[in-house]
């Protein structure tokens, strides 16, 4: 079993949707959570990174952890197609080793 | 500008050529990481260096080499690469207390 699954899509969504995008895992030694945005031909950017359990928002873009479901969401409200890139989940669990899901390809048509 | 700068972006080497990619990074931090991105595969740490010392090497094969020779740059000397090691390797920083890793724009590899 992987430690990170999340579902490679690729997803297609009208512009203005509410997209979510979902990791699962399996070790619940996981403390930190982050959520990378990756454009095509270019290097994964930070979007956003929580610690606890529960909700983080950061303008269109939500952060969510359910520690006990061993599930984290990031939701984008409004898309843009200025969104269209592949998201990356990423968990750490100290030693400064990240773990990284696959990445879901998403693009949002004008 | 990511503050996070790799050289060279592309590199097209033959499997008996020595080559070396570097990393700079100019955002004061004190933690290094060499990556590699594969096709359909997730990201896979390599290398991990705090404060120039080696922390972690995750049974990464010999004919990968990383220095670092100060806390703001990185190399990772290649020799002997396979076609399989064709890849988009990605450097990373930190600091030493913070998870954050800021990265930057890749070298795409190409071993022929």
């Amino acid at each position: 079993q992987k430690e990170v699954e999340q579902d490679p899509g690729p997803l297609s969504v009208p512009e203005g949707a509410i997209v979510s995008l979902n990791c699962t895992y399996s070790n619940s030694a996981f403390q930190y959570f982050m959520w990378y945005r990756q454009y095509s031909r270019k290097g994964p950017e930070l979007l956003m990174y929580t610690y606890s359990s529960g909700n983080k928002e950061d303008g269109r873009f939500t952060a969510q952890v359910d520690k006990s479901s061993k599930y984290i969401s990031l939701f984008i409200r409004d898309s843009q197609p200025s969104d269209s890139a592949t998201y990356l989940c990423a968990l750490e669990q100290g030693a400064q080793k990240l773990v990284f899901g696959q990445g879901t390809r998403l693009t949002i048509n004008p | 500008e990511t503050g996070v700068t790799q050289t060279p972006r592309h590199l097209v080497m033959g499997m008996t050529n020595k080559k070396s990619l570097k990393c700079e990074q100019h955002l004061g931090h004190n933690a290094m990481y060499w990556y590699k991105q594969s096709a359909k595969k997730p990201l896979e740490l390599m290398f991990v260096y705090n404060f120039k010392e080696q922390t972690e090497n995750n049974s990464v094969p010999s004919r990968f080499s990383p220095e670092c020779p100060n806390s703001s740059h990185l190399f990772l000397h290649l020799h002997t690469l396979q076609p399989e090691d064709s890849a988009l390797y990605l450097c990373a920083s930190s600091r030493r207390d913070n998870p954050e890793a800021f990265f930057g724009q890749g070298t795409r590899l190409t071993v022929v």
